[in-house]
């Protein structure tokens, strides 16, 4: 089984509807992160998360919200979907958080906003 | 401000070929630095990591890179390709912001293999 799993794997919705989008992990670690892919640009960070009860934006929260309901689930939600919001996007875990260390990928949610 | 610049976003060889992608790398303080491989329809993951130790790093199938200072890069290099290597590969610079791993990533650079 897929330490690093995500649902759905794709999503085709509407301009302003709500999304959530689902992660969870067996690797048992602490920080978890939501990335969004767009060609050309690579992985940007939208929120990151060290435990339940931390949570912090990243680079491009704006229109995004998270919840960290346990250690192994963290959901990432567009509460009023918009077309400039289709892209690939990631959800990661890494066991620290020194420079040093690796991030786990899920396996990617396509979502497609019309 | 750290960056990563990968030159080329598609790269074709052929099979048994050499494989070369480029990064360079902008960073205030030592770097570590990653290569991360996306075959189609899967998540990242890693092919090695720079930290310090060795200059020449050895990854997962057959890849290896090496760090120069002096000309801030970090190649991705596999002496002979093959078609299972066709994937998108990205490099990334790591640092320590506010107790979290801030990680940049390049824009990626899809490598096709020519039978």
């Amino acid at each position: 089984d897929a330490d690093v799993t995500q649902t759905p794997r794709n999503r085709i919705t509407k301009t302003g509807k709500r999304i959530m989008l689902e992660c969870s992990q067996t690797k048992g670690h602490d920080r978890m992160y939501w990335y969004r892919q767009d060609p050309g640009l690579g992985l940007r960070l939208i929120y990151y998360s060290f435990d339940v009860k931390d949570i912090n934006k990243g680079e491009i929260s704006d229109g995004y919200s998270v919840s960290r309901q346990a250690q192994a689930k963290f959901s990432l939600s567009l509460e009023s979907a918009i077309p400039n919001q289709t892209a690939l996007y990631f959800c990661a875990t890494s066991d620290g958080g020194t420079p040093r260390d690796e991030q786990f990928f899920g396996p990617g949610t396509r979502l497609t906003v019309l | 401000a750290q960056s990563v610049t990968q030159l080329g976003s598609h790269v074709s060889v052929s099979e048994g070929a050499l494989v070369l992608l480029r990064c360079n790398y902008s960073s205030s303080v030592p770097p570590y630095l990653f290569w991360y491989v996306q075959y189609p329809n899967q998540g990242l993951q890693l092919l090695l990591k720079y930290t310090s130790a060795a200059t020449l790093v050895k990854g997962i199938n057959g890849f290896e890179a090496e760090f120069k200072k002096s000309e801030t890069s970090f190649h991705l290099t596999k002496p002979s390709a093959h078609m299972r290597d066709a994937a998108e590969y990205f490099c990334a610079v790591t640092k320590n912001s506010g107790g979290y791993q801030k990680v940049t990533f390049g824009t990626g650079t899809k490598l096709q293999v020519i039978p």
